[in-house]
């Protein structure tokens, strides 16, 4: 199984910062990776899929890089509406995994 | 809109069985893989099963696979899981969730609100 490792667990920032989450995967994925956001209570959203295309309806505030073993999400200015845990996944083989997530709290 | 709603959790004792469904709406139901997927309280999220869109691929996680099963009924716009054995660490909340493709693109672009389930004696 493809083991998904994200960093860091938890950041404290604040509005109008950029944030950088990472994500490494255990071997090669090419660029099936995607991202999500979770509020609590509620079920995930998409942010990214393909390691860098913007889910329709994402403000362009988010971003993903990466290909192989490393990717990167960014915010690059937080809004009070980004708080939230977000994880990566691969989707390059079954079973299908997750990070641990990386929680967004406010500074 | 699209829609994917759950229904059929509750708390059932340690070794009994449950069904899960998941009634969706708003999208051609019988041309999109889906997926189970579950969430323990506090923790991070877990994949758990993947169904084509004719229901004749089929994927599951080691800690479901044996006990788990997943249909669906492309009559009744429907997605299904099955769950046997139940063990305590099966207490989650559960979400089905719509792949992009009929087979697997392998991420979801739709999530139902979740059905909690609490295995406990």
């Amino acid at each position: 199984d493809i083991q998904m490792t994200q960093s860091p667990s938890s950041v404290s920032a604040s509005v109008g910062d950029r944030v950088t989450i990472t994500c490494r995967a255990s071997q090669a994925i090419s660029t099936w990776l995607a991202w999500y956001q979770q509020k609590p209570g509620k079920a995930p959203k998409v942010l990214i899929y393909a390691a860098s295309s913007l889910q329709s309806g994402v403000p362009s505030r988010f971003s993903g890089s990466g290909s192989g073993t490393d990717f990167t999400l960014t915010i690059s200015s937080l809004q009070p509406e980004d708080f939230a845990t977000y994880y990566c996944q691969q989707a390059n083989s079954f079973p299908l995994t997750f990070g641990g997530g990386t929680k967004v709290e406010i500074k | 809109q699209v829609q994917l709603v759950e229904s059929g959790g509750g708390v059932v004792q340690p070794g009994r069985s449950l069904r899960l469904s998941c009634a969706a709406s708003g999208f051609t139901f019988s041309s999109y893989g889906l997926h189970w997927v579950r969430q323990a309280p506090g923790r991070g999220l877990e994949w758990l099963a993947f169904i084509s869109y004719d229901g004749t691929n089929k994927y599951y996680a080691d800690s479901v696979k044996g006990r788990f099963t997943i249909s669906r009924d492309n009559s009744k716009n429907t997605l299904y899981l099955q769950m046997n054995s139940l063990r305590t660490e099966d207490t989650a909340v559960y979400y089905c969730a719509k792949d992009t493709s009929s087979g697997s693109s392998g991420h979801f672009d739709y999530w139902g609100q979740g059905t909690l389930v609490t295995v406990s004696s």
